[in-house]
């Protein structure tokens, strides 16, 4: 299958500084990326939809200017937590889908964030 | 609101002992439903999708069926490698006409040697 690669896969920083999260698609392009957020025994929740060239898409309740997006090129977006708090640590996950005969997405690996 | 429930939330399972995972879901415009496994700190892996009411997909030891209301991951003859998370999500037309996916809280799944 298609790999999605998501760096860093673990990180500590400070509370009030600001952290970016990479997440490349390796052997295809992704016209749309996904970044979702996982809570401890909670489902994946979608914070926004990526697409190349043009502005993201956030859900319901997620802060625009606290989490932003960039969609630069068809194999990279990244994810920046600004000012980051101690309620911010989760697990982030991005995916990119392809059409292969059908929709398929592709999950990067997770970036554990603690905020100190 | 779109949603998803999968149940159980927990399974338990002697190796070899099939069973099934269920994924209800209240969507409007269905365009997918997915099926993930997760290991334990790490990002789902991608397992099926279906797309209409009677389509059924097959990998292995796995099976996933659809209905309008549900979605069955059947799991025949189990191995203790099969123990994970099992998540359930579906894509739909959001307003703003782009693509939402709502994913269910999962079902976790222990398969005994």
């Amino acid at each position: 299958g298609a790999v999605v690669s998501q760096h860093p896969s673990w990180v500590i920083c400070k509370s009030g500084t600001s952290v970016k999260i990479e997440c490349r698609s390796l052997d295809f392009q992704a016209t749309t990326m996904f970044w979702y957020r996982q809570f401890p025994k909670q489902s994946l929740m979608l914070m926004a939809t990526s697409n190349e060239g043009s502005k993201a898409t956030y859900e319901q309740g997620v802060e625009k200017d606290k989490f932003l997006i960039n969609h630069a090129s068809l194999t990279l977006s990244t994810l920046t937590v600004t000012s980051a708090h101690p309620e911010d640590s989760s697990f982030y996950i991005c995916s990119a889908e392809i059409l292969a005969g059908g929709t398929e997405a592709f999950f990067g690996q997770g970036t554990r964030l603690t905020v100190v | 609101e779109d949603q998803v429930t999968q149940s159980p939330e927990a399974l338990r399972l002697q190796e070899g002992e099939s069973s099934s995972l269920n994924c209800s879901y209240t969507v409007s415009g269905l365009r997918g439903l997915f099926w993930y496994r997760q290991d334990p700190g790490k990002g789902p892996e991608f397992l099926f999708t279906l797309y209409s009411a009677g389509e059924e997909k097959e990998k292995e030891r796995l099976k996933a069926t659809l209905t309008k209301k549900e979605s069955f991951l059947h799991i025949t003859a189990p191995k203790p490698e099969d123990s994970a998370t099992y998540l359930c999500a579906v894509q739909a037309m959001a307003s703003g006409g782009y693509q939402k996916v709502t994913f269910g809280i999962g079902t976790k799944l222990q398969v005994i040697p």
